[in-house]
């Protein structure tokens, strides 16, 4: 049972490029979120989805990130015009429902973003 | 969302018992205790959560204080491979988001 993927693992953008970060749920889980790690800091919710929903996005800086989590095909954190300090590890994690019972958050590996 | 204080660092000798300390005076009586922990280079990997009662699975047990205002991690004999940063977190019964904070750097001394 293969767990959350994500890909890219490492991803080198120049200020002003667009990132596409993809994440991949594990088999049975219709609940992703992404979290934001920046260097010697702590990590931080952005956003939680549902199939085709954004259910919370409380964490996401107003402008240039985006997400969606498609009926088909994995869930895009997409950040537009890259700044350096949106260099940081991204990771995201799957649960089967919402909610603690039974639905515990099973984490990816991260991408790690580079703004050159 | 409720407040842990933990830590900022433990160190233990391998092959021993490892107890991490999370204090959490406002918890609510709904919000879980949850334990993740990450290692170097790696996303968080949840180990255990508890509500009232004590807990044991494969990777720790968790005991829970009488009132609730702190709970215990405890790894029963520390490996090298446990060397992480573990966090304590409080997780409503409907919450979705976990608030992660500085966690506990567990370093583990051959």
């Amino acid at each position: 049972n293969a767990g959350v993927m994500q890909n890219p693992r490492h991803l080198v953008r120049r200020r002003g490029q667009e990132a596409r970060l993809r994440c991949s749920p594990m088999k049975g889980h219709s609940h992703v979120y992404w979290y934001r790690q920046l260097p010697e800091e702590g990590l931080k919710f952005m956003v939680y989805l549902q199939k085709e929903n954004i259910i919370d996005e409380s964490g996401m800086p107003k402008e240039r990130f985006s997400a969606e989590f498609p009926k088909e095909g994995p869930s895009i954190l997409r950040i537009q015009q890259v700044v350096r300090g949106d260099s940081a590890a991204y990771f995201c994690a799957s649960s089967r429902g919402h909610g603690v019972a039974g639905n515990e958050q099973f984490f990816g590996p991260g991408t790690r973003l580079t703004v050159l | 969302d409720a407040k842990t204080t933990q830590p900022n660092s433990m160190e233990s000798n391998e092959e021993e018992p490892v107890h991490l300390p999370c204090n959490h005076s406002t918890i609510s009586g709904t919000d879980y205790i949850h334990w993740y922990r990450q290692l170097p280079s790696q996303g968080p990997e949840y180990v255990i959560h508890g509500l009232t009662s004590n807990v044991n699975n494969r990777m720790a047990s968790l005991a829970i204080a009488e009132d609730r205002k702190s709970s215990t991690l405890i790894l029963h004999r520390a490996t090298l491979r446990d060397a992480a940063v573990y966090y304590c977190i409080l997780r409503g019964e409907y919450g979705n988001k976990l608030v992660f904070g500085a966690g506990t750097i567990l370093r583990v001394k051959s």
